[in-house]
């Protein structure tokens, strides 16, 4: 079966300080992935999403990147935190079977101070 | 574009009473539409989806919703609440592009059970 992990689950950063955080998919071959940023009482933002290796797509302008180093992995990162960049990020992925259902990770809380 | 509507940021109910959650979309094209729960600190567990075919869908934890294309709507009920049920509940609708598909979702609705 199909899992994804996200990691760290929570992190407390300073501002200015650079970010990554990790996503990886078992269980499947070039899924989608996709990176998702959830502000409290504002729903789930796209941020970024892959249909391949080295294939990103930025929904929205921002501090933050996005690579995919490998098929199974998916990476969010900042050079300089701000403010604003916290919030609760979920990474999610969808197979070639059924690419219009997602699946999510658990998410990491990030707080940046 | 497309967009979602949920209507009513916070739900309250008794438990073993009906949930009614309301989900309102627009699309240029036919929708595929989602509902998700999340609980507390933690990511979103599909509950169920409507991609073709029939309208009335059943999901998980006894949820079921209903697509109404006259309505643009995709409510999702449950006859009996659980205190379990308490979580956020996310409509979502999917669009393709690239290979890839989208999702856009609502902005949730928090649903209480009381006893």
């Amino acid at each position: 079966s199909q899992t994804i992990h996200q990691w760290p689950a929570t992190l407390v950063q300073p501002v200015g300080s650079p970010l990554s955080l990790e996503c990886t998919v078992e269980g499947t071959s070039n899924p989608n992935l996709y990176w998702y940023r959830q502000a409290a009482g504002r729903g789930l933002q796209l941020l970024f999403y892959s249909v391949g290796i080295g294939q990103i797509s930025s929904e929205v302008p921002q501090n933050l990147s996005a690579s995919r180093p490998q098929d199974r992995q998916f990476i969010l990162s900042s050079k300089k935190l701000l403010l604003s960049d916290s919030g609760f990020y979920l990474c999610a992925w969808s197979g070639s079977g059924e690419r219009n259902i997602q699946y999510f990770g658990a998410g990491t809380r990030l707080s940046v101070l | 574009a497309q967009s979602v509507t949920q209507l009513g940021s916070h739900v309250s109910v008794s438990e073993g009473a009906l949930v009614l959650l309301r989900c309102n979309y627009s699309s240029s094209v036919p929708p595929y539409l989602f509902w998700y729960v999340q609980y507390p600190n933690q990511g979103l567990q599909l509950l169920l989806k409507y991609t073709t075919g029939a309208t009335l869908v059943k999901g998980i934890n006894g949820f079921e919703a209903e697509f109404k294309k006259s309505e643009t709507s995709f409510h999702l009920t449950k006859p009996s609440a659980h205190m379990s049920d308490a979580a956020e509940y996310f409509c979502a609708v999917s669009t393709f592009t690239g290979g890839g598909n989208k999702l856009t979702f609502g902005t949730g609705t928090q649903l209480k059970v009381e006893l």
